[in-house]
């Protein structure tokens, strides 16, 4: 079966500080993979989302950047976070070229900025 | 425009009885994909259900079932015979386009927090 582990599950960082968050699958091969942030309250946005390592599209031009150095490997970065980059962020995969498949989404990193 | 909306921030329900959040999406494409997702107070994002535009009939999984309106362009969920295990954020979620063979991706709505009380 397939696992999707993302981490850590709390961060409290400085601003100014850098980001570096990780988000491992296990069990499947070539997965679609996705970075989304969710402001207290609110609903998913999209950041940033992977067919392959080393292909990243980015819907949210901000001070954040992912990267996918292995095929089940997302890493979502900073190099200096700012107060509004505080929230929950979640990691998702989904199955390559299946339409009806579902994102399955990690627990999260919660994400404060002070 | 907003391509999901989710009318009801709050919902009350009883005890076993259903409950019907509300769920209306805008798009030009003839292909798309409606999911719902419910969120407990934990934070992990759960999928419940899908419906695909040329599903014929509405989806069902277990206790929920999705009222789908295409003219309407409404995709609202039913949960029957609610539990206090029920209680928690749904959100209604849209993919546009047919299987390109690229990522799709999800459009969420803001949710509705429901409550299930004894």
């Amino acid at each position: 079966s397939q696992t999707i582990h993302q981490w850590p599950a709390t961060l409290v960082q400085p601003v100014g500080s850098p980001l570096s968050l990780e988000c491992t699958v296990e069990g499947t091969s070539n997965p679609n993979l996705y970075w989304y942030r969710q402001a207290a309250g609110r609903g998913l946005q999209l950041l940033f989302y992977s067919v392959g390592i080393g292909q990243i599209s980015s819907e949210v031009p901000q001070n954040l950047s992912a990267s996918r150095p292995q095929d089940r490997q997302f890493i979502l970065s900073s190099k200096k976070l700012l107060l509004s980059d505080s929230g929950f962020y979640l990691c998702a995969w989904k199955r390559d070229r299946e339409y009806n498949s579902p994102l399955h989404f990690g627990n999260g990193t919660r994400l404060t900025v002070t | 425009a907003q391509k999901i909306t989710q009318t009801q921030p709050g919902m009350f329900v009883q005890e076993k009885e259903a409950v019907t959040l509300d769920c209306t999406y805008d798009t030009s494409d003839p292909s798309y994909g409606l999911f719902w997702y419910k969120q407990p107070s934990s934070g992990e994002m759960i999928f419940l259900i899908y419906q695909g535009s040329y599903d014929q009939q509405n989806a069902t999984e277990g206790r929920y079932s999705l009222n789908f309106q295409k003219a309407r362009k409404s995709a609202n969920l039913v949960i029957s015979a609610s539990q206090l295990g029920d209680s928690a954020m749904y959100f209604c979620a849209m993919r546009e386009g047919g299987n390109t063979g690229t990522a799709s991706k999800l459009t969420f709505g803001t949710g509705t927090r429901l409550q299930v009380t004894l």
